[in-house]
């Protein structure tokens, strides 16, 4: 069975960082691509970042630069550094699972997510 | 504002069937597939439709996708009270990222 178990998500000020961890079971972690995508209370999901198992990464404007996509195959991990944090990005985290072959293959498998909340 | 576009809601009866929209461009839909996501109140998405119009195991046959140029539709047939949940369109957009609808909330009345 799929699992992803996020970890991380707490309070931090305007301008803090914070690094989100996701743990992966039940599937070869290293042969898919891993997304995280986010989802303020009461709106849409909004894509964040992904990763290839090749390490390519790739991110949306509101974010490229500040938040940096990562994997640790031998541990199943994976993370996501936000640095630069705003109010804007409060919001539930979801560690997601996407394609075995290329980015472009949708997900398949979510995690439970992990809130972030940036205020002051 | 979404990329991808899609009616806030829809709303139908029991054994009804309703459908659902999601246009883009062709960047996006019109070059690549389309995914649906069912979320149930309080709970994680969970993958309905991929590549268009495929459904994963355990997912039943009253759900379809398809598409056309760049648009797609989810229809539901024989509507349950158990449907009634948020649903995303998604896509790849040609310019490196993916993108999703701004969710559809589904009311069973």
């Amino acid at each position: 069975e799929v699992q992803l178990v996020e970890s991380g998500g707490g309070l931090v000020q305007p301008g803090g960082s914070l690094r989100l961890s996701c743990a992966a079971s039940g599937f070869t972690f290293s042969s898919y691509d891993m997304h995280w995508v986010r989802q303020a209370t009461g709106k849409g999901l909004e894509w964040v970042s992904a990763i290839g198992t090749a390490g390519d990464t790739y991110y949306p404007g509101s974010v490229k630069g500040r938040f940096t996509i990562s994997r640790e195959n031998a541990k199943n991990s994976l993370y996501l550094q936000m640095n630069s944090l705003r109010a804007g990005d409060t919001a539930v985290y979801y560690c997601a699972r996407g394609g075995m072959t290329t980015v472009t293959t949708g997900i398949d498998y979510w995690g439970q997510g992990t809130l972030v909340t940036v205020s002051s | 504002q979404s990329v991808l576009t899609q009616p806030p809601s829809a709303s139908g009866t029991p054994g009804q069937r309703v459908t659902i929209s999601c246009s883009g461009s062709s960047s996006n839909i019109g070059s690549n597939y389309v995914y649906w996501y069912q979320q149930l109140p309080g709970t994680a998405p969970k993958l309905l439709i991929y590549r268009n119009n495929q459904r994963p195991s355990g997912v039943p046959d009253r759900f379809s996708g398809s598409k056309s140029g760049t648009s797609a539709s989810l229809a539901i047939s024989g509507l349950r009270s158990e449907d009634e949940a948020d649903y995303y369109c998604a896509a790849w957009d040609d310019s490196l990222s993916w993108v999703f609808g701004g969710g559809t909330k589904l009311t069973v009345l």
